[in-house]
């Protein structure tokens, strides 16, 4: 595709459920970035790859939260027993390398954690 | 720890208008780029700005970086309903240090 894509839109979970974002980056953009945006806030970075390894996780909050990345393809971040507090918007964006270029985002996933 | 501040968090203004909003940093930064986000998608990049002092248009957007590279601003001159939408800036640490910093944003209602 064009630009980068992001599945499922919108996510309703329960408490304590697992659940998993996808994020298709755009063909040949090897930096790849997980944002979370909460309501008033402004994004929050999360994880960082370059290629399939991920040399900045400095900004999971926490255990629950992990993210693989296929080749230089698609990534999927996983949160593990949800909670409320991990209700926000979760964007991706990618770059072709990683520096002060640009950044596409995708449309994010809103998870709703009941 | 870097802190970053938009002003004016909220702004509702009328069509035909003018606007400045604001961003400023606690600390010297290498580049500053300029992101709008409307309701529903994700952010997109307006201007990346990397030199003091240096001064950007686009279209009826002015982007001006501080001589001191700590603060930038965004002039919007006769706003139209489309400008609606959240504007954020987004700092950049440098080389390749991929990592952008954000602010809260400011959110940007242009009534017609």
């Amino acid at each position: 595709g064009a630009g980068v894509s992001q599945s499922p839109s919108n996510k309703v979970t329960e408490k304590g459920k697992d659940v998993e974002l996808r994020c298709d980056p755009i063909s040949g953009h090897t930096a790849l970035y997980w944002y979370r945006q909460r309501l008033g806030q402004g994004l929050e970075f999360l994880i960082y790859f370059q290629g399939n390894s991920a040399p900045d996780k400095s900004g999971l909050p926490s255990d629950r939260f992990s993210a693989e990345r296929t080749g230089e393809s698609v990534s999927t971040l996983t949160i593990q027993r949800t909670q409320q507090e991990d209700s926000a918007v979760y964007l991706c964006a990618s770059s072709l390398q990683s520096g002060p270029g640009t950044q596409y985002f995708g449309p994010g996933t809103r998870l709703l954690v009941l | 720890t870097q802190l970053l501040e938009q002003s004016p968090q909220f702004l509702s203004i009328q069509e035909g208008e003018n606007l400045t909003v604001y961003c400023n940093s606690s600390s010297v930064f290498s580049s500053l780029q300029w992101y709008r986000q409307e309701p529903g998608e994700g952010p997109v990049l307006l201007v990346t700005v990397v030199t003091g002092g240096e001064v950007k248009k686009l279209k009826r957007l002015t982007f001006q970086f501080g001589d001191a590279r700590k603060d930038s601003s965004l002039h919007i001159t006769a706003a139209q309903p489309g400008d609606t939408g959240l504007y954020l800036c987004g700092l950049g640490g440098g080389g390749s240090n991929y990592k952008l910093t954000f602010g809260k944003g400011t959110l940007l209602t242009v009534n017609p």
